[in-house]
């Protein structure tokens, strides 16, 4: 069974870096065609794509937040970490990450975690 | 980037109706299509994947068609537990986007 959980701060300060961390089980990043993503979703608002990192270290990332994300993964803890920078309360969201399938030649988020709302507030 | 356009935004409908969303996308995605559900409070679920394949678990009043830049999801018989926010998403390339969301609520 597939599992995913978000954690990190709830609260950052404007300029603030957040990390991210997503910790899952189930299923690992030794399997050819892993993919864990990242998506926010604003408090009443749409979702917003971020970031993903595949099984063989291939990166992705929303070229608006380009500059400011990270995507990191530990295959040995089952983790990837997301790091942006210069945190801005329109950054306030709930942050969800989701494993990726890629098995039927499409991408789907096929499971996501609980998510974490982090606000950005001085 | 490829932009998603949902229709409507909201809608309201009885117990038992069939209810169509719509999901527009801006250029061919061509069946790298997906729809999720969310309910207040709750993370997205999967209901449908690459266009046409209903998820493990998901009831078959659910469907969807379409091919290109064009798709709608059509709930047959709407059932309370259907009331939720329905999201479609595109990953033909990146980034890969979503649409504004439909809020599907029972009369």
């Amino acid at each position: 069974q597939i599992t995913l959980k978000e954690s990190g701060p709830t609260l950052v300060k404007p300029t603030q870096t957040l990390t991210l961390t997503c910790t899952f089980s189930g299923f690992s990043f030794t399997t050819s065609g892993v993919g864990v993503g990242w998506i926010r979703q604003p408090p009443g608002k749409a979702l917003e794509w971020l970031a993903l990192i595949y099984w063989d270290d291939d990166k992705r990332y929303s070229p608006s937040l380009k500059t400011r994300l990270t995507i990191t993964k530990d295959t040995s803890k089952d983790q990837v970490v997301l790091t942006m920078t210069n945190m801005d309360p329109v950054d306030t969201a709930t942050y969800f990450c989701a494993h990726d399938n890629c098995s039927g030649g499409s991408c789907e988020f096929d499971y996501w975690g609980q998510g974490t709302l982090v606000t950005v507030s001085s | 980037d490829i932009q998603m356009t949902q229709s409507p935004s909201s809608l309201s409908a009885s117990v038992g109706d069939r209810v169509t969303i719509t999901c527009r996308a801006s250029q061919s995605v061509s069946n790298y299509l997906n729809w999720y559900q969310q309910k207040p409070g709750n993370a997205p679920k999967l209901l449908i994947y690459s266009t046409s394949s209903l998820q493990s678990g998901v009831p078959s009043r659910f469907s969807v068609s379409g091919s290109g830049t064009d798709f709608t999801l059509t709930i047959s018989s709407l059932q309370p537990e259907d009331a939720a926010t329905y999201y479609c998403q595109q990953s033909y390339s990146i980034p890969w986007t979503f649409g504004q969301g439909t809020k599907v609520e029972i009369k």
